[in-house]
């Protein structure tokens, strides 16, 4: 079964960068990563995905590991409003949209 | 352009009776899947529609259905209700068709059972 195991929770900085880890050991080789974050009261926002070369867009940065058996969400300069819950995802049957959400982790920024 | 729309955003209701939530999908975006969120499980898939038929289903029991309609907007309907099925219903649509193609979430229906 697709699984994914973050940190409960981690603490940063406002205006430092932030780094989310995700291991995804069970992940199939042709399935993507996805991350994505949810703020209190609101549904699931999508942050980035990536398949096996890291990934920049606009509000974030993936790092996916040589083996793909782990990533990095990384929050160059954290901000209050990135205080949530971040989740990485994998799907199950892979190319689905049936994600499979873990725990996630909760950032809390500190001003 | 609009995001996911679900409604209602708020309900109330008693244990035995049942529910109908309703999603109106991104324009354009085929494939509606539903989420059930609870402190307890997290967030826990239900089933996902392209094009009305139903193409996943979750590990819940036969009282949770859904039906997707030719303009692609969604119900998911709730029977005999228990007191465990209070929980966030999280509505998200895509385009579909396309291998890691990303879905977006509506801000979803809060169910209390009493």
């Amino acid at each position: 079964d697709a699984k994914t195991t973050q940190p409960n929770s981690m603490e940063s900085n406002e205006e430092e960068p932030v780094h989310l880890p995700c291991n995804h050991s069970t992940i199939s080789g042709t399935d993507y990563i996805h991350w994505y974050r949810q703020l209190p009261s609101q549904g699931p926002e999508y942050v980035i995905h990536g398949l096996t070369s890291n990934v920049n867009n606009r509000m974030a940065s993936l790092a996916i590991a040589e083996d793909r058996k782990s990533s990095t969400l990384i929050l160059h300069r954290a901000t209050l409003r990135d205080a949530a819950v971040y989740y990485c995802i994998l799907r199950d049957p892979p190319g689905t949209y049936k994600y499979i959400f873990g725990t996630g982790t909760r950032l809390k920024v500190l001003a | 352009k609009a995001g996911v729309t679900q409604t209602p955003r708020y309900l109330i209701k008693t244990r035995g009776q049942q529910v109908t939530l309703s999603c109106s999908p991104i324009s354009g975006h085929r494939s509606v899947s539903w989420y059930q969120q609870t402190p307890g499980q997290g967030l826990q898939f239900l089933f996902e529609y392209f094009s009305e038929t139903q193409r996943n289903k979750g590990n819940f029991p036969g009282r949770f259905s859904g039906r997707q309609f030719s303009n692609s907007r969604s119900e998911m309907n709730v029977s005999t209700l228990e007191l465990g099925d209070s929980a966030l219903y999280l509505c998200a649509s895509s385009l579909a068709g396309i291998s890691g193609n990303t879905i977006y979430f509506g801000e979803g229906s809060w169910l209390t059972v009493v």
